[in-house]
């Protein structure tokens, strides 16, 4: 069993939809968590990072946390064309940030105009 | 932000040679460096952690003698990819985390390698 488990889709939707994307992990010792956004053939790029349950926001991006449960999600609002893009999800255990991530697949989402 | 930067950002070999792929933390001192490579649509694959002045530490199964990684400075990390063949055609990316800022890994735009 994986570690962290994440829909790999493929995801379409609408533009200006609400997307949810979901994380769930097995191993309760990751405590901080990180959405990071990779676009093709570029590297990825951190959309949230977050290191206790609840949600956080960021404009169009709110990242939810729920420890008891493991799982983790996304919100993006008001979705647009220049969202579509490859999201993963990422954690790690230790509070250095040298410590090695855990990813997801990654979920390919497509916002159609 | 903090700012990663790759070169090259795509290179071409012949099978048999040398590629050195360089990976910058451009604001902020970058004690951790980390490499990966990512096939297509897949997901992230950690080859190795390096840290500011120590050897690098390998993941099981990356030969450490094919992947050569120096983090000779605190704003500078290469890959080397030595002797290479086509089965090392792959995305290369790397990633930073270190001290002035950044609370996780920042990553690089990654280098395309294609081997002939």
């Amino acid at each position: 069993q994986k570690e962290v488990e994440q829909d790999p889709g493929p995801l379409s939707v609408p533009e200006g939809a609400i997307v949810s994307l979901n994380c769930t992990y097995s191993n309760s010792a990751f405590q901080y968590f990180m959405w990071y956004r990779q676009y093709s053939r570029k590297g990825p790029e951190l959309l949230m990072y977050t290191y206790s349950s609840g949600n956080k926001e960021d404009g169009r991006f709110t990242a939810q946390v729920d420890k008891s449960s493991k799982y983790i999600s996304l919100f993006i609002r008001d979705s647009q064309p220049s969202d579509s893009a490859t999201y993963l999800c990422a954690m790690r255990r230790s509070e250095t940030s040298g410590s090695r991530l855990t990813f997801g697949e990654g979920t390919q989402l497509t916002v159609n105009p | 932000g903090a700012v990663v930067s790759q070169h090259p950002s795509w290179v071409i070999c012949k099978s048999g040679t040398s590629v050195k792929i360089e990976c910058r933390s451009l604001d902020f001192q970058a004690t951790t460096m980390f490499w990966y490579r990512q096939f297509p649509k897949q997901s992230l694959m950690l080859m190795a952690t390096s840290n500011e002045g120590s050897k690098a530490t390998y993941e099981q199964g990356v030969e450490k003698d094919k992947f050569l990684i120096n983090h000779a400075s605190l704003t500078l990390s290469t890959l080397t990819v030595t002797s290479a063949h086509p089965e090392d055609s792959s995305f290369y990316i790397c990633s930073a985390s270190g001290t002035g800022g950044p609370s996780t890994q920042y990553f690089g735009p990654g280098t395309r390698l294609t081997v002939l």
